[in-house]
């Protein structure tokens, strides 16, 4: 089975400023990885996802991620952010095709 | 455009009636559906898989008696909340197995309120 963990549950940051969501997991086999954004009472929008390939994931708006084998990690950022990245963060593994595990989610509060 | 759309997306019922949630795979035909739920300021849970043509599979702890899923044709799933209760409220929201290195796509949820 895999499990994710997010490090943060709530992650306050400054407008313009960059910000770090922190996504670990534990998987006795291989995995794909992926970063969700969820809107208020709206569905799961994908921002990024690592299949295979370079380790620097590059999704939208903006967000890119860093899969890390040895440390099992998958760490999402954005080097400066807009007060419209409100939103909750989730952080999914999969192991079989895209059933996925979603970690507790991060809150991402944005202030001007 | 959408690639999933769920319907309704916010429903009141009153304890002890049945709820239907539709989903619809709008771009291509879809073999599996998948179901999830999300109580307030959690993570989504995995409800169950539905498949096209034959039985849904459900998660641990799930009661399927309780929340019916139809997967009667490619491109439409139903989920059926059966003699709802308060504590069914929450946020429900389909997936649909994407084809190839497609991502997965959701619908835009359910917010069930069962008064």
């Amino acid at each position: 089975a895999q499990s994710v963990t997010q490090l943060d549950s709530q992650v306050p940051v400054f407008e313009e400023a960059p910000v770090e969501l922190r996504c670990n997991y534990s998987s006795s086999v291989s995995v794909y990885l992926f970063w969700y954004v969820q809107y208020p009472n709206q569905g799961l929008q994908l921002l990024l996802k690592y299949l295979s390939g370079s380790t620097l994931v590059k999704g939208i708006n903006g967000f890119e991620a860093e899969f890390n084998k040895s440390q099992t990690s998958f760490h999402l950022r954005k080097p400066s952010v807009h007060i419209s990245d409100t939103a909750e963060y989730f952080c999914a593994v999969s192991a079989r095709a895209y059933k996925l595990s979603f970690g507790a989610g991060t809150t991402v509060t944005v202030r001007a | 455009g959408a690639v999933v759309s769920q319907h309704p997306s916010r429903v009141i019922c009153k304890s002890g009636t049945s709820v239907k949630i539709e989903c619809r795979s709008l771009d291509f035909q879809a073999t599996t559906m998948f179901w999830y739920r999300q109580f307030p300021k959690k993570s989504l849970m995995l409800m169950a898989t539905s498949n096209e043509g034959s039985k849904a599979t459900y998660e641990q702890g799930v009661e399927k008696d309780k929340f019916l899923i139809n997967h009667a044709s490619l491109t439409l799933s139903t989920l059926t909340v059966t003699s709802a209760h308060p504590e069914d409220s929450s946020f429900y929201i389909c997936s649909v197995e994407p084809r190839g290195d497609s991502p997965l796509h959701f619908g835009n949820g359910t917010r069930l309120t069962v008064t």
